[in-house]
């Protein structure tokens, strides 16, 4: 079945530091991929979407292009927050699928 | 708040024992998915249902169940608990039965065996 590889986490860094964290897909055809946050002691959020190749998605700073020559859909960030730690998931569902598809996640943690 | 109301937050039953766990989707959403989110499986997808009718199965074993209402809250039964299906169960929904759109998490029951 399909699947979605995320670099292992945990990410620590500064404040203002640049974040990339890689996503890559195995999904054929044109999957929707999605970047889902989760923050300690809470349900999964939706942090931006792309469905289509090229698309960019964003959010409270946080961008992923939709790369359908790589397969990648990698999540950055400029100046990351302490406000930003939780864990990221990366995800995929094929058009009509029922079912989101999800990376194993990856911790970011942020110091002051 | 997100929308979805998963109850209880937190149990604790031992083992052979056999809960019950309840998700209300957020309003107007018809579509429920259950997922098991452990350490060293990450999030497992479990059933979904649209509309009271089952659409899609994942990696759910015989013990557990589900079913959704008329009036869309569903049910997660797991029976016969082992220490390993101590995790996060969480429920989500979506408007129609695809997932194009993404879903919407409730805040998970917390499953503890013993």
């Amino acid at each position: 079945g399909n699947s979605v590889t995320q670099m292992e986490g945990p990410v620590t860094l500064s404040e203002e530091a640049f974040l990339t964290i890689n996503c890559t897909y195995t999904a054929t055809g044109y999957p929707s991929l999605f970047w889902y946050v989760q923050y300690p002691g809470e349900g999964l959020q939706l942090l931006l979407k792309a469905t289509k190749a090229d698309d960019k998605g964003s959010n409270k700073g946080f961008e992923a292009t939709y790369r359908k020559e790589t397969t990648s859909f990698h999540l950055e960030k400029g100046s990351v927050q302490v406000s930003d730690s939780a864990v990221y998931f990366c995800a995929e569902t094929q058009g009509g699928s029922e079912k989101l598809v999800f990376g194993k996640g990856t911790k970011l943690t942020v110091n002051p | 708040d997100s929308g979805v109301t998963q109850t209880p937050k937190h149990l604790i039953t031992a083992t052979g024992q056999r809960v019950t766990l309840r998700c209300s989707p957020r309003s107007g959403d018809l579509s429920v998915y259950w997922y098991q989110q452990s350490l060293d499986q990450g999030l497992q997808f479990l059933i979904q249902y649209y509309n009271g009718e089952e659409r899609a199965k994942g990696n759910i074993l015989e013990r557990f169940s589900a079913q959704q209402f008329p009036d869309l809250h569903s049910e997660l039964n797991l029976s016969s608990l082992e220490l390993g299906d101590s995790a996060l169960y969480f429920c989500a929904s979506s408007p129609l039965g695809q997932s194009n759109y993404g879903y919407t998490f409730g805040s998970g029951t917390r499953l503890t065996v013993v």
